[in-house]
């Protein structure tokens, strides 16, 4: 299986600050690479597939980038709403795997 | 828009077995694009992928659960199953159904909570 590693596993920040998580893949992925965001007692939400494109309805503040086997997710500016853990998941493998999440809190 | 739905029973006992199911609306499990997920997450913890099948049969599962698991479609129904055998307090979980690509998983069941005990 292709071991996808966050990091951090998880940070404080305050509304307005640039985030960054990384994703690290065990082996190359191209970029079939994708983020989703969680809130507590919600199912996951997918923000950015193939490690950049923004799923429809997703704020601009996210972005994603990354090929091979290092990719990031950034959001620009955190919002209230942002508040939440963070999973990166590889499709280049049939088995599909999924980072073992960031959790964002509020500082 | 589409809707998927989970149900089944919420307390299993060792060694029996959990079977759960997501009935899907507002679109169709035969659409050619797309898979049919069972995703986990046990109370606490990050996801893990269970597996996927295709309308076409086509089915692939998480080599640890392999052995255990099965899933299948209903297209009379438009629904899709979930069977996990010989359970343990280690498949405790929330299991959430999914629609999938080639790429990601871009539309997620809300989750339902399977206890395994005595």
């Amino acid at each position: 299986d292709i071991q996808l590693t966050q990091s951090p596993s998880s940070l404080s920040a305050s509304v307005g600050d640039r985030v960054t998580i990384t994703c690290r893949a065990s082996q190359s992925i191209s970029t079939y690479l994708n983020w989703y965001q969680q809130k507590p007692g919600k199912a996951p939400n997918l923000l950015i597939y193939v490690a950049s494109t923004l799923q429809s309805g997703v704020p601009s503040r996210f972005s994603g980038s990354g090929s091979g086997t290092d990719f990031t997710l950034t959001i620009s500016s955190l919002q209230p709403e942002d508040f939440a853990t963070y999973y990166c998941q590889q499709s280049y493998s049939m088995s599909r795997t999924f980072g073992q999440g960031t959790k964002v809190e509020i500082k | 828009q589409l809707h998927l739905q989970e149900s089944g029973s919420g307390l299993v006992k060792p060694s029996q077995t959990l079977s759960l199911t997501c009935v899907v609306s507002g679109g169709s499990i035969s659409a050619s694009v797309y898979s049919w997920n069972w995703i986990r997450q046990p109370p606490g913890k990050g996801l893990e992928w269970i597996g996927y099948m295709y309308h076409s049969g086509s089915s692939y599962y998480n080599p640890s659960l392999k052995s255990r698991v099965s899933i299948s479609l209903d297209r009379s129904k438009n629904q899709f199953s979930l069977n996990l055998t010989s359970v343990t307090a280690a498949d405790t979980a929330v299991y959430f159904c999914a629609r999938g690509s080639s790429i990601a998983v871009d539309s997620w069941g809300q989750g339902t909570l399977v206890t395994v005990s005595s």
